[in-house]
């Protein structure tokens, strides 16, 4: 059974202040990662798919990494519109086309 | 830039009545997906759909779901007769094929009283 882990729960950061997101996978095979960001009361919003380990992808301030058993999102230099859930979520090679979630790391920027 | 649309927005409804929960699609998408998160706790899938019929289940998409593409671009989930359970936020997704990205909807909040 395909499992996602992410840590911390939740993160508090200072306007500026970089930091990183964990997320641990346990899949039969990978056949990508993705991260989401979720706003409150709204749904997941694309941010990035990882399909091997060494891959990288970014976007603003947003740096996505993958290797054999996790991901890391890098924030750099937040900023409080940044404030969100961020999720993680693999599809297996054994799983169909499903996603399997975590449970998300809520940011909080402050200034 | 084209997006998962989904209808109602949020829906009110007494235990046992049947609710339908409508989406669209993005267009040229061929999987399409519904997937529920209880307030607090992660997304968790239902129910995958290709070529016009199931092709992924999970154990929460018991007897009292279904699922339907009555047109070319609808996409229904139906609940029965729901449960105090049942209530939660229900997004819809589509993709074009394994390991592309999958979209979401904005999300139908259920509140079953």
């Amino acid at each position: 059974e395909d499992q996602v882990t992410q840590s911390p729960e939740a993160l508090r950061l200072q306007e500026g202040e970089s930091s990183s997101l964990n997320c641990s996978y346990t899949v039969s095979g990978l056949r990508g990662l993705f991260w989401y960001r979720q706003d409150p009361g709204k749904g997941p919003e694309f941010l990035f798919t990882l399909y091997s380990a060494g891959e990288e992808k970014e976007k603003e301030r947003l740096k996505a990494t993958l290797t054999k058993k996790e991901s890391f999102l890098h924030i750099t230099a937040p900023k409080p519109e940044d404030s969100a859930t961020y999720l993680c979520a693999v599809q297996s090679t054994g799983g169909g086309n499903k996603l399997t979630f975590g449970t998300g790391t809520q940011l909080k920027v402050e200034l | 830039e084209p997006e998962v649309t989904q209808t109602p927005s949020h829906q009110v409804t007494q235990m046992g009545q049947e609710v339908i929960l409508r989406c669209v699609p993005i267009s040229n998408h061929l999987y399409f997906y519904w997937y529920r998160q209880i307030l607090g706790q992660k997304v968790e899938f239902l129910v995958s759909f290709y070529n016009n019929e199931i092709s992924e289940k999970s154990e929460i998409f018991d007897d009292q779901f279904s699922v339907e593409r009555p047109d070319g671009s609808n996409f229904t989930l139906k609940i029965r007769s729901t449960k105090l359970e049942d209530s939660a936020m229900y997004f819809c997704a589509s993709n074009r094929g394994p390991g592309n990205t999958i979209y979401f909807g904005e999300g139908s909040w259920l509140t079953v009283v």
